[in-house]
């Protein structure tokens, strides 16, 4: 049982080029989030899926695109890297309690340290 | 939408001694207040949670206290240990909702022996 696993863990961009963070879970959990982290700004989130098939924007959505492969899989595209996407990029997990009818604690990968240069 | 302030921002404390950290919301529809744990290098992790229907929840050295009328939530860790340190972030969801969270900016902790 890995929980949530990224990938890559840490990236290099250059300013323009595109790249796709990878993120999956295997607790059979239908919600999903991407969040970012900055320096004395906490974990913002960027676009979460509540199931499978749906994606809605956070606080921080632009610059990015998700996709919600399966149940499983929630990926995060930068179609062109900016300076201001330097990051840690963190994706989570939880069963939300609309389903669970209890608490829903977010299970967290352990991050993708991203620069753009 | 909901807002979480997080304070403070950084806290050094003697081992041994008590830590607290504070927080407010602002959405009164909140009523799901985690506190997440984060070591250097790692995802976060749910340390303790409570829920607006009481006030109070212990577990170990960690307590956490919820103020619903003010908005504000403590967390509380006594007897420090240098493996208490690390970021600290609070959090304020709905349990009526498909799990989305507003995170606090966070508050580092160190414990110095």
């Amino acid at each position: 049982n890995a929980g949530v696993t990224q990938t890559p863990k840490f990236q290099v961009l250059k300013t323009g080029q595109s790249m796709t963070l990878q993120c999956a879970q295997d607790m059979n959990h239908n919600s999903m989030y991407w969040y970012r982290q900055d320096p004395g700004m906490g974990l913002r989130l960027i676009y979460y899926s509540a199931s499978e098939g749906t994606t809605d924007k956070g606080e921080v959505p632009n610059g990015y695109n998700v996709s919600r492969l399966n149940k499983r899989e929630f990926s995060l595209r930068l179609e062109s890297a900016a300076p201001s996407q330097t990051s840690v990029y963190f994706c989570a997990s939880s069963e939300p309690p609309l389903i669970s009818g209890a608490g829903y604690e977010q299970y967290f990968g352990p991050g993708t340290r991203l620069t753009v240069t | 939408g909901e807002n979480v302030e997080q304070h403070p921002s950084t806290l050094s404390v003697q081992e041994g001694d008590s830590a607290v950290i504070k927080c407010t919301y602002s959405d009164s529809a909140s009523n799901y207040f985690p506190w997440y744990k984060q070591e250097l290098g790692k995802g976060s992790q749910l340390i303790i949670d409570i829920r607006s229907n009481v006030g109070e929840k212990k577990d170990q050295r960690i307590a956490v206290t919820l103020n619903k009328t003010a908005k504000h939530f403590s967390l509380h860790i006594t007897e420090t240990q240098p493996e208490d340190s690390a970021v600290y972030f609070c959090a304020a969801g709905a349990t009526d909702s498909w799990g989305k969270l507003q995170f606090g900016a966070g508050t580092q902790v160190v414990v110095t022996p």
